[in-house]
């Protein structure tokens, strides 16, 4: 069974860094994509980014891009999310999810798609002074 | 850059059908987009439903359907139950910057 378990809440004051981590198990680690997704409280999801953990290749949403790292360590099979120093607007719900990833290549299509297929059951990270 | 949009609410019978719809700022969406929908109950991760506009995974209800509909993605869900009651969301697949966009939720009530 493909299983992504993630670390336990976190409550941390602004400034403070931060990792927080999603171990994959039942599939094979390497060969797939694995992101996160963010949930603001009483809000929708937002994509974050990406990792490939064969080669450490990154994706990012520009709204994150600088704001956060995402990394992996093949060995053990666990994706991170890192911040270097929080604001009270971190404070969210944090989802890791094992992501399909493609590229179309037609006379329409010229672009990569993603998605995910299996979720992590989510960390939430409260930030406050 | 692009805004997915979704109903912001819907209401369903138990037993009844109903289509939750996902439209694009930048026009029509297509299966270029490779529409993605996912069901989330209250405290819980979402859940992936549909991949690729209308393929289901293994652990899919046969009652959820995708499709694409007036120039919108849709999620079907024919014969609603009471688990059902949930939020849905949508992610739509792009060129450019910003690859990847969730619309902003339906909250479906059976009721």
């Amino acid at each position: 069974e493909v299983q992504l378990v993630q670390s336990g809440a976190e409550v941390k004051k602004p400034g403070e860094s931060l990792k927080i981590s999603c171990k994959g198990s039942g599939y094979s680690f390497t060969s797939h994509w694995i992101g996160w997704v963010r949930q603001m409280p009483g809000k929708g999801l937002e994509w974050m980014g990406i990792i490939y953990p064969g080669d450490s290749e990154t994706r990012y949403s520009p709204s994150f891009q600088g704001q956060v790292t995402i990394s992996a360590d093949k060995s053990i099979s666990t994706a991170y999310l890192q911040w270097s120093s929080l604001k009270a607007s971190d404070t969210a719900m944090y989802y890791c999810a094992r992501h399909l990833l493609g590229y179309c290549s037609t006379a329409t299509c010229n672009h990569y798609y993603y998605g995910m297929d299996v979720w992590g059951q989510g960390t939430t990270v409260t930030v406050s002074s | 850059q692009a805004v997915v949009t979704q109903e912001p609410s819907l209401t369903v019978s138990p037993g009844g059908t109903v289509t939750l719809t996902c439209g694009s700022s930048t026009g029509a969406v297509t299966s270029d987009h490779y529409p993605y929908w996912f069901q989330q109950k209250p405290g819980q991760a979402p859940r992936t439903l549909i991949y690729d506009t209308s393929n289901k995974h293994s652990w899919t209800p046969v009652r959820f359907s995708g499709s694409l509909l007036g120039g919108k993605a849709a999620l079907t869900l024919s014969g609603a139950q009471p688990e059902d009651e949930a939020e849905y969301y949508c992610l739509l697949s792009y060129s450019g910057a910003r690859p990847v966009v969730f619309g902003g939720g339906t909250k479906l009530t059976v009721l």
